[in-house]
């Protein structure tokens, strides 16, 4: 089983609808949960952090974290053309100072 | 303030050849991290970096991947020889001392290797 595990999609959504990225980890120990968005030829770049369990909303976008289910999320509002890139979800595991990454998923906004 | 800044940023090289990566990071940050991500695929770890010190290096392929950091700033991320499954985009990050569960951290722009 993988550290980290996402959907790669794509996911393909409407302008201006809401789109649900999905993420599950496996260290049940994992304190810190993290979302980059990864544009094409581009490095990752930090879009949300969230620790707690419950949300945490930031302008569109909404980062979910479930600790008894080993599951964070994000939700991006709005979606906007700008918004089609591929997100990467990364976890502070227990045992190391360093972020274990998932494959990404890519997201389509089609105008 | 100047991001992380890494070079080159695109590199060909021929199998067997050596090559390297060069990392600044973001000033004052203790902790420097190398990672090597393939195309459709996430960031992997290959080294952290505590000062001058490499504390995790387990993901390394120590038999021909060799990295330093003197004085604790910059770093050398070297290949010798090269495979052609090397091709990756190696990237470099930084954070403060301990700090990357907070506030997770910077990554560099990113070296594109291209082995033929």
């Amino acid at each position: 089983q993988k550290e980290v595990e996402q959907n790669s999609g794509p996911l393909s959504v409407p302008e201006g609808a809401i789109a649900s990225l999905n993420c599950t980890y496996s260290d049940r120990g994992s304190q810190s949960f993290f979302w980059y968005r990864q544009y094409s030829g581009k490095s990752p770049e930090l879009i949300m952090f969230i620790y707690s369990n419950g949300d945490k909303e930031d302008g569109r976008f909404t980062a979910q974290l479930n600790k008894a289910s080993q599951y964070v999320s994000l939700l991006i509002r709005d979606s906007q053309p700008s918004d089609s890139a591929t997100y990467l979800c990364a976890v502070n595991l227990e045992y190391g100072n360093k972020l274990v990454f998932g494959a990404g998923t890519i997201l389509r906004v089609k105008s | 303030e100047a991001g992380v800044v890494q070079s080159p940023r695109y590199k060909i090289i021929e199998k067997k050849q050596p090559v390297a990566f060069w990392c600044n990071p973001i000033s004052g940050h203790n902790t420097l991290y190398w990672y090597r991500q393939n195309l459709g695929q996430g960031p992997e770890l290959l080294i952290r970096y505590e000062n001058e010190e490499a504390v995790d290096d387990s993901q390394l392929p120590k038999d021909r991947f060799s990295a330093e950091r003197l004085k604790g700033v910059d770093s050398t991320l070297k290949i010798q020889p090269a495979e052609l499954g090397d091709s990756a985009v190696y990237l470099c990050a930084s954070s403060l001392e301990g700090r990357a569960g907070n506030y997770g951290y910077t990554f560099g722009s990113g070296t594109r290797l291209t082995v033929v």
